[in-house]
């Protein structure tokens, strides 16, 4: 049962436009949310957090809205470079006290000079 | 980038062999990951420790063991390779918080 959802296995943008990454959630539990991105052939790396006491988290050219109603989050790149090509993996957290992730399948996400 | 090193990056072995992944950190972080990655899988966990000699299973644990003798080391070791266990794997580190910080990966094939 997949708890973490990510439905589109991959998004096309141009350079300068507005990327829109999406994530669905089935657990009711998950109270924190993180974005990942990753290059071929280096670890995951970090992007931005989101708590589920707020409902927008912004870093930048990124920002990560959630709704809880919806159990939904996204996140914005806002301009698309060409660096930002990568895969994008969503995760959750049910807090306690060993801070495990669950993880999406990703989206990779390619910006189009 | 947090100090987190993979040894090897690269191994490829014979189906049933033994074989370790070593995950060293420097950054004194209490907490420490296993994770493989697959396509169409994303990212699943297969053990984790809390501390010294604190250990727990995630997802995908079984074939895996690890044992964490030391603050800076947690080690995976697959007892008898099997050609499903073919993966990406990642040591991930955490301080006493969410965000978790990746290794640059183990690419294991058995053959």
């Amino acid at each position: 049962d997949q708890q973490v959802k990510q439905n589109s296995p991959s998004l096309s943008v141009q350079e300068g436009r507005i990327s829109i990454l999406n994530c669905d959630y089935t657990n009711s539990m998950f109270d924190y949310f993180l974005w990942y991105k990753k290059y071929p052939a280096e670890g995951p790396t970090f992007l931005i957090s989101i708590s589920s006491i707020k409902d927008k988290n912004e870093d930048g050219r990124f920002t990560v809205f959630l709704n809880k109603s919806a159990k939904h989050l996204s996140l914005h790149i806002v301009p698309s470079q060409p660096g930002d090509s990568a895969v994008y993996f969503c995760a959750a957290s049910t807090g306690g006290s060993n801070y495990k992730l669950t993880f999406g399948k990703g989206t990779l996400l390619t910006v189009n000079p | 980038d947090a100090g987190i090193t993979q040894s090897p990056r690269h191994k490829v072995t014979e189906t049933g062999t033994p074989v370790t992944l070593r995950c060293h950190q420097t950054e004194n972080h209490r907490y420490m990951y296993w994770y493989r990655q697959d396509p169409g899988h994303g990212l699943r966990l297969i053990h984790y420790s809390y501390g010294v000699k604190d250990t727990d299973k995630g997802e995908v644990s079984d074939g895996y063991s690890v044992s964490r003798s030391k603050t800076e080391d947690f080690l995976l070791t697959l007892e008898s390779a099997t050609s499903s266990q073919t993966s990406v794997y990642f040591c991930a580190i955490s301080r006493d918080r969410r965000e978790q910080y990746f290794g640059p990966g183990t690419r294991l094939t058995v053959t």
